[in-house]
C-alpha cells in the first residue's frame, strides 16, 4: 500500500533562511508525487507535481522538489523564505495506471517564517 | 469559472442527526473526491467517483454515503453524525483523477462540529 511520512509537523526558519520540507514515500510501482499548500482556513493549493518526466520539479512562488528514486524521496525546497509562505504544506502520492484513483497524504508540515 | 464550491461553509449537528455538504464543479471533471482533515493526520478519502453512476469507498468511508447522478455534483451524506465525524471535509476533483497524473482541485473546505 501507498504511504508518505513528512518528517517534521512543525519546521521554523527565518525570513531569507533556506527552506527544506521533508517527504518519503513507499510506492510498489514508480509513483506520481505532488506538494499542496495550505493557508489558513483555505483548501490546497498545488504547488508541483512529479509524473516521470524530469525528476527535478519547479514549482510556484519559487519552490521546487526533487525526485529521488533511491532514497524513495521528494523533499520540497525554497532557496530563500519569504513571510508569505508560512502556511500547512502537505506531500501526496499515487499510484499510476488504471487502479485505485487515490490520492495519499502525509501529515502535514507547518512552516513557520521567522522575522 | 467557479472551480470546486462546496457548502455549507459552517455547521453544527448534534449527534445522530443527518446532513448533506454538497459539491459542485463546473470544469466537466470526471474524478470527484470527499477528504477529511484532521489534525496530524493530513487528508484520509472518504469516497471518490471516476465518472457519474461509479462510486467507490476510500479509506474511511464508515458513516458517509455518496451518489453521482450528474458530473457536476457529488454530494457527501452523513446518516447519524457521531461526534467523531467533527472535522473539515473537502471536496476535490479533476479531469480523470491521480492515477493519471492529473491535478486535483480541492474547496474551500466544510467545517464540521457534532455536538
Amino acid at each position: 500500500a501507498q504511504s508518505v511520512t513528512q518528517l517534521g509537523s512543525h519546521v521554523s526558519v527565518s525570513e531569507g533562511a533556506l527552506v527544506l520540507l521533508r517527504c518519503n514515500y513507499s510506492s510498489s510501482v514508480p509513483p506520481y508525487l505532488f506538494w499542496y499548500v495550505q493557508y489558513p482556513n483555505q483548501g490546497l493549493q498545488l504547488l508541483l507535481k512529479y509524473t516521470s518526466a524530469a525528476t527535478l520539479v519547479k514549482g510556484i512562488n519559487g519552490f521546487e522538489a526533487e525526485f529521488k528514486k533511491s532514497e524513495t524521496s521528494f523533499h520540497l525546497t525554497k532557496p530563500s523564505a519569504h513571510m508569505s509562505d508560512a502556511a500547512e504544506y502537505f506531500c501526496a502520492v499515487s499510484d499510476p495506471g488504471r487502479g485505485a484513483q487515490k490520492l495519499v497524504f502525509g501529515q502535514g508540515t507547518r512552516l513557520t517564517i521567522n522575522p | 469559472n467557479a472551480g470546486v464550491t462546496q457548502t455549507p461553509k459552517f455547521q453544527v449537528l448534534k449527534t445522530g442527526q443527518s446532513m448533506t455538504l454538497q459539491c459542485a464543479q463546473d470544469m466537466n471533471h470526471e474524478y470527484m473526491s470527499w477528504y477529511r482533515q484532521d489534525p496530524g493526520m493530513g487528508l484520509r478519502l472518504i469516497h471518490y467517483s471516476v465518472g457519474a453512476g461509479i462510486t467507490d469507498q476510500g479509506e474511511v468511508p464508515n458513516g458517509y454515503n455518496v451518489s453521482r447522478s450528474t458530473t457536476e455534483d457529488f454530494p457527501l451524506r452523513l446518516l447519524s453524525a457521531a461526534p467523531s465525524q467533527t472535522s473539515v471535509y473537502f471536496c476535490a476533483s479533476s479531469i480523470r483523477g491521480p492515477s493519471s497524473g492529473n491535478t486535483i482541485y480541492f474547496g474551500e473546505g466544510s467545517w464540521l462540529t457534532v455536538v
